[in-house]
């Protein structure tokens, strides 16, 4: 599964305290990327990263912050969260170059806000 | 902005039967198209994908079929199975490099025994 793992894989807070999820990669891959799932709406970009400390905005970012420090972990953290923020969490990954620019998901982190 | 719609957003077929989701996108740069499997509690996995140069793409029992000019591509799975049950998104690439994707809305598809 392109080395990708995801923490923590389930959380429960309430409405206005601090969240971080991790994504953590171990094969160098260039860029990263953060997704939301909701029922109805397929996968949403939040965030993406194409290398260390570059990061840009997706479809849906009001609300969350992102960091990279390292290749290999890409930070989401949610400032203060609010029930609108209750979904599942995907990290990806993708490498640069034709053919191999294909998307890897990690396992997800099922988030609630309550 | 870019955006990707998804028909049907659910499907139901006998086993044995032949399956197709279809796709529209809106960005005209879009190249990549890569369709993922989502089986409940899991994460999205690739199944197949196809470039802009190519106009179909077959792995088994599974094709792809791109239209360019019209913008629309579609997912094929013929002599379905009970495990082929599961929600399937497209997804097409997004402008402006990063390898980006935008993704339809996801296909949930039952194949009954």
């Amino acid at each position: 599964d392109a080395g990708i793992t995801q923490s923590p894989r389930h959380k429960v807070t309430e409405t206005g305290t601090p969240v971080t999820l991790r994504c953590h990669q171990t094969e160098n891959h260039r860029y990263m990327y953060w997704y939301r799932q909701d029922p109805g709406h397929g996968l949403r970009l939040i965030h993406y990263s194409y290398g260390v400390k570059d990061t840009d905005k997706g479809e849906v970012s009001d609300g969350y912050s992102v960091s990279r420090s390292k290749t290999e972990d890409f930070l989401l953290t949610l400032e203060s969260a609010t029930s609108s923020q209750t979904s599942v969490y995907f990290c990806a990954i993708s490498s640069e170059g034709h053919s191999t620019d294909t998307q890897y998901f990690g396992p997800g982190t099922r988030l609630t806000v309550l | 902005g870019e955006n990707v719609e998804q028909h049907p957003s659910t499907l139901s077929v006998q086993e044995g039967d032949s399956a197709v989701i279809k796709c529209t996108y809106s960005d005209s740069a879009s190249n990549y198209f890569p369709w993922y499997k989502q089986e409940l509690g899991k994460r999205p996995q690739l199944i197949i994908d196809i470039r802009s140069n190519v106009g179909e793409k077959k792995d088994q029992r599974i094709a792809v079929t791109l239209n360019k000019t019209a913008k629309h591509f579609s997912l094929h799975i013929t002599e379905t199975q009970p495990e082929d049950s599961a929600v399937y998104f497209c997804a097409a690439s997004w402008t402006g490099g990063y390898n980006k994707l935008i993704f339809g809305a996801g296909t949930r598809l039952a194949v009954h025994p």
